[in-house]
Protein backbone atom coordinates (compact mmCIF):
# COMPACT_ATOMS: atom_id res chain seq x y z
CA UNK A 1 0.00 0.00 0.00
CA UNK A 2 0.90 3.42 0.04
CA UNK A 3 1.96 5.35 3.16
CA UNK A 4 3.07 9.08 4.09
CA UNK A 5 5.07 9.07 7.44
CA UNK A 6 5.54 12.16 9.23
CA UNK A 7 5.75 13.34 13.04
CA UNK A 8 2.78 14.33 14.32
CA UNK A 9 3.73 17.56 16.12
CA UNK A 10 6.66 19.21 16.60
CA UNK A 11 7.70 21.93 19.67
CA UNK A 12 10.35 24.72 18.63
CA UNK A 13 11.72 27.56 19.70
CA UNK A 14 10.99 31.21 18.19
CA UNK A 15 14.35 32.17 15.76
CA UNK A 16 15.41 28.70 16.15
CA UNK A 17 15.78 25.89 13.42
CA UNK A 18 13.22 22.84 13.08
CA UNK A 19 13.66 19.81 10.87
CA UNK A 20 10.19 18.20 9.51
CA UNK A 21 11.00 15.01 8.65
CA UNK A 22 9.14 12.20 5.92
CA UNK A 23 9.00 9.08 4.51
CA UNK A 24 7.04 8.06 1.68
CA UNK A 25 6.30 4.58 0.37
CA UNK A 26 4.66 4.93 -3.04
CA UNK A 27 3.82 3.65 -5.94
CA UNK A 28 5.72 5.06 -8.54
CA UNK A 29 7.00 8.89 -7.72
CA UNK A 30 6.39 12.09 -9.48
CA UNK A 31 7.48 14.45 -7.13
CA UNK A 32 7.12 15.81 -3.48
CA UNK A 33 5.25 18.88 -2.20
CA UNK A 34 5.77 20.07 1.16
CA UNK A 35 2.43 22.62 1.90
CA UNK A 36 1.51 24.72 4.65
CA UNK A 37 -1.85 24.87 6.60
CA UNK A 38 -2.64 27.47 9.17
CA UNK A 39 -6.16 26.11 11.02
CA UNK A 40 -9.18 26.57 9.39
CA UNK A 41 -7.32 27.65 6.27
CA UNK A 42 -6.71 25.66 3.26
CA UNK A 43 -2.74 24.51 2.03
CA UNK A 44 -0.47 27.06 1.11
CA UNK A 45 2.50 25.38 -1.55
CA UNK A 46 6.06 25.64 -0.13
CA UNK A 47 8.34 23.49 -1.82
CA UNK A 48 8.31 21.07 -4.49
CA UNK A 49 11.14 18.33 -5.16
CA UNK A 50 11.57 15.91 -7.86
CA UNK A 51 15.44 15.12 -7.99
CA UNK A 52 17.28 14.19 -5.63
CA UNK A 53 19.20 17.04 -3.38
CA UNK A 54 18.20 20.27 -1.36
CA UNK A 55 15.94 23.21 -2.96
CA UNK A 56 16.20 26.47 -0.61
CA UNK A 57 13.85 29.07 -1.03
CA UNK A 58 14.83 32.38 1.62
CA UNK A 59 14.27 30.77 5.17
CA UNK A 60 12.42 27.39 4.37
CA UNK A 61 14.60 24.33 2.42
CA UNK A 62 13.22 21.24 1.43
CA UNK A 63 15.45 17.74 1.33
CA UNK A 64 15.05 14.68 -1.27
CA UNK A 65 16.19 11.42 -1.24
CA UNK A 66 14.55 9.17 -3.98
CA UNK A 67 16.68 5.58 -2.81
CA UNK A 68 15.62 6.21 0.96
CA UNK A 69 12.00 7.52 0.50
CA UNK A 70 12.93 10.43 2.44
CA UNK A 71 12.36 14.05 2.60
CA UNK A 72 12.94 16.80 5.00
CA UNK A 73 11.54 20.48 5.52
CA UNK A 74 13.86 22.73 7.17
CA UNK A 75 12.67 25.87 8.67
CA UNK A 76 15.02 28.59 9.83
CA UNK A 77 14.94 31.58 12.06
CA UNK A 78 11.68 30.75 13.00
CA UNK A 79 8.83 33.44 13.42
CA UNK A 80 5.37 32.91 15.75
CA UNK A 81 3.54 33.21 12.46
CA UNK A 82 5.21 29.73 11.12
CA UNK A 83 3.12 27.96 14.12
CA UNK A 84 0.68 25.67 11.60
CA UNK A 85 0.92 22.37 10.06
CA UNK A 86 3.12 21.24 7.47
CA UNK A 87 2.07 18.54 4.84
CA UNK A 88 3.90 16.34 3.04
CA UNK A 89 2.68 14.82 0.18
CA UNK A 90 3.63 12.42 -2.83
CA UNK A 91 2.56 12.22 -6.29
CA UNK A 92 2.30 8.72 -7.47
CA UNK A 93 3.01 7.44 -10.70
CA UNK A 94 -1.13 8.56 -11.86
CA UNK A 95 -0.35 12.18 -10.43
CA UNK A 96 -2.35 12.13 -7.82
CA UNK A 97 -1.29 13.27 -4.25
CA UNK A 98 -1.03 10.88 -1.30
CA UNK A 99 -1.19 13.01 1.83
CA UNK A 100 0.59 12.48 4.82
CA UNK A 101 -1.32 13.14 8.11
CA UNK A 102 0.46 16.29 8.59
CA UNK A 103 3.20 17.79 11.33
CA UNK A 104 1.21 20.56 13.93
CA UNK A 105 4.82 22.77 14.51
CA UNK A 106 4.30 24.47 17.93
CA UNK A 107 6.67 27.58 17.98
CA UNK A 108 7.45 29.18 21.39
CA UNK A 109 8.65 32.68 22.33
CA UNK B 1 0.38 32.42 -9.29
CA UNK B 2 -2.58 30.60 -10.10
CA UNK B 3 -5.52 31.14 -8.22
CA UNK B 4 -8.74 28.87 -7.08
CA UNK B 5 -11.54 30.44 -5.90
CA UNK B 6 -14.20 28.63 -3.86
CA UNK B 7 -17.79 29.48 -3.41
CA UNK B 8 -19.31 30.02 -0.31
CA UNK B 9 -16.67 30.04 2.23
CA UNK B 10 -19.31 29.35 4.55
CA UNK B 11 -22.12 27.57 4.65
CA UNK B 12 -25.03 26.81 7.34
CA UNK B 13 -27.68 24.29 6.40
CA UNK B 14 -30.43 22.48 8.14
CA UNK B 15 -30.59 18.92 7.70
CA UNK B 16 -31.98 17.07 4.57
CA UNK B 17 -31.04 20.09 2.59
CA UNK B 18 -28.61 20.34 -0.41
CA UNK B 19 -25.51 22.65 -0.58
CA UNK B 20 -23.86 22.97 -3.61
CA UNK B 21 -20.21 24.55 -3.66
CA UNK B 22 -18.01 25.89 -6.45
CA UNK B 23 -14.54 25.79 -7.43
CA UNK B 24 -13.19 27.82 -10.19
CA UNK B 25 -9.41 28.15 -11.48
CA UNK B 26 -9.17 32.04 -12.21
CA UNK B 27 -6.21 32.25 -14.19
CA UNK B 28 -5.58 28.82 -15.52
CA UNK B 29 -7.75 25.83 -17.16
CA UNK B 30 -7.79 23.03 -14.87
CA UNK B 31 -8.45 19.66 -16.30
CA UNK B 32 -8.36 18.05 -13.35
CA UNK B 33 -9.88 19.06 -9.68
CA UNK B 34 -9.97 17.38 -7.06
CA UNK B 35 -12.19 17.55 -4.11
CA UNK B 36 -11.47 17.68 -0.18
CA UNK B 37 -12.70 16.94 3.07
CA UNK B 38 -11.01 17.93 6.33
CA UNK B 39 -12.11 17.43 10.08
CA UNK B 40 -11.06 18.91 12.84
CA UNK B 41 -7.38 18.02 13.83
CA UNK B 42 -7.09 16.02 10.70
CA UNK B 43 -5.55 15.64 7.71
CA UNK B 44 -7.25 15.90 4.02
CA UNK B 45 -8.90 13.39 3.01
CA UNK B 46 -9.41 12.95 -1.18
CA UNK B 47 -12.99 12.60 -1.96
CA UNK B 48 -12.83 12.43 -5.06
CA UNK B 49 -11.13 13.32 -8.53
CA UNK B 50 -12.97 14.99 -11.61
CA UNK B 51 -12.02 15.33 -15.20
CA UNK B 52 -13.56 18.41 -17.22
CA UNK B 53 -16.21 16.70 -19.40
CA UNK B 54 -16.44 13.27 -17.74
CA UNK B 55 -17.52 11.40 -14.46
CA UNK B 56 -15.58 11.92 -11.48
CA UNK B 57 -13.58 8.88 -9.71
CA UNK B 58 -14.76 8.15 -6.38
CA UNK B 59 -12.18 7.56 -3.58
CA UNK B 60 -13.30 3.92 -1.50
CA UNK B 61 -16.49 4.75 1.14
CA UNK B 62 -17.54 8.37 -0.75
CA UNK B 63 -21.26 7.83 -1.67
CA UNK B 64 -21.40 9.59 -5.57
CA UNK B 65 -25.19 9.66 -4.88
CA UNK B 66 -24.60 12.22 -2.01
CA UNK B 67 -21.45 14.03 -3.18
CA UNK B 68 -22.54 14.69 -6.77
CA UNK B 69 -19.72 16.27 -8.95
CA UNK B 70 -19.53 17.92 -12.20
CA UNK B 71 -16.94 19.56 -14.12
CA UNK B 72 -18.48 21.35 -16.92
CA UNK B 73 -15.70 23.41 -17.89
CA UNK B 74 -11.99 23.72 -17.55
CA UNK B 75 -12.94 26.66 -14.94
CA UNK B 76 -15.93 25.32 -13.10
CA UNK B 77 -16.22 22.17 -10.89
CA UNK B 78 -19.15 21.89 -8.40
CA UNK B 79 -19.64 19.82 -5.77
CA UNK B 80 -23.51 18.87 -4.27
CA UNK B 81 -23.63 17.72 -0.87
CA UNK B 82 -27.41 16.12 -0.99
CA UNK B 83 -29.72 15.56 1.63
CA UNK B 84 -26.99 17.03 4.04
CA UNK B 85 -26.67 15.85 7.76
CA UNK B 86 -24.88 16.74 10.87
CA UNK B 87 -22.04 14.52 10.57
CA UNK B 88 -21.09 16.23 6.94
CA UNK B 89 -20.12 19.14 8.68
CA UNK B 90 -16.84 19.77 7.90
CA UNK B 91 -14.23 21.62 5.83
CA UNK B 92 -14.86 20.91 1.82
CA UNK B 93 -11.57 22.09 -0.29
CA UNK B 94 -10.94 21.83 -3.57
CA UNK B 95 -7.61 21.62 -5.73
CA UNK B 96 -7.10 22.42 -9.33
CA UNK B 97 -4.50 20.98 -11.57
CA UNK B 98 -2.75 22.71 -13.81
CA UNK B 99 -2.28 20.78 -17.03
CA UNK B 100 0.36 23.39 -18.28
CA UNK B 101 2.44 23.06 -15.40
CA UNK B 102 5.69 20.70 -15.97
CA UNK B 103 5.24 19.57 -11.98
CA UNK B 104 1.46 18.79 -12.04
CA UNK B 105 1.03 21.11 -9.17
CA UNK B 106 -2.06 21.34 -7.30
CA UNK B 107 -3.41 25.18 -6.30
CA UNK B 108 -6.19 25.07 -3.68
CA UNK B 109 -8.79 26.91 -3.04
CA UNK B 110 -9.94 28.47 0.25
CA UNK B 111 -12.01 25.79 1.43
CA UNK B 112 -15.67 25.84 2.29
CA UNK B 113 -16.54 25.42 5.69
CA UNK B 114 -19.80 23.61 6.14
CA UNK B 115 -22.19 23.56 9.43
CA UNK B 116 -25.21 21.28 9.29
CA UNK B 117 -27.36 21.87 12.13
Amino acid sequence: GQNIDQPTEMTATEGAIVQINCTYQTSGFNGLFWYQQHAGEAPTFLSYNVLDGLEEKGRFSSFLSRSKGYSYLLLKELQMKDSASYLCAVSDSNYQLIWGAGTKLIIKP
Amino acid sequence: GAVVSQHPSWVICKSGTSVKIECRSLDFQATTMFWYRQFPKQSLMLMATSNEGSKATYEQGVEKDKFLINHASLTLSTLTVTSAHPEDSSFYICSARDGGSPREEQFFGPGTRLTVL
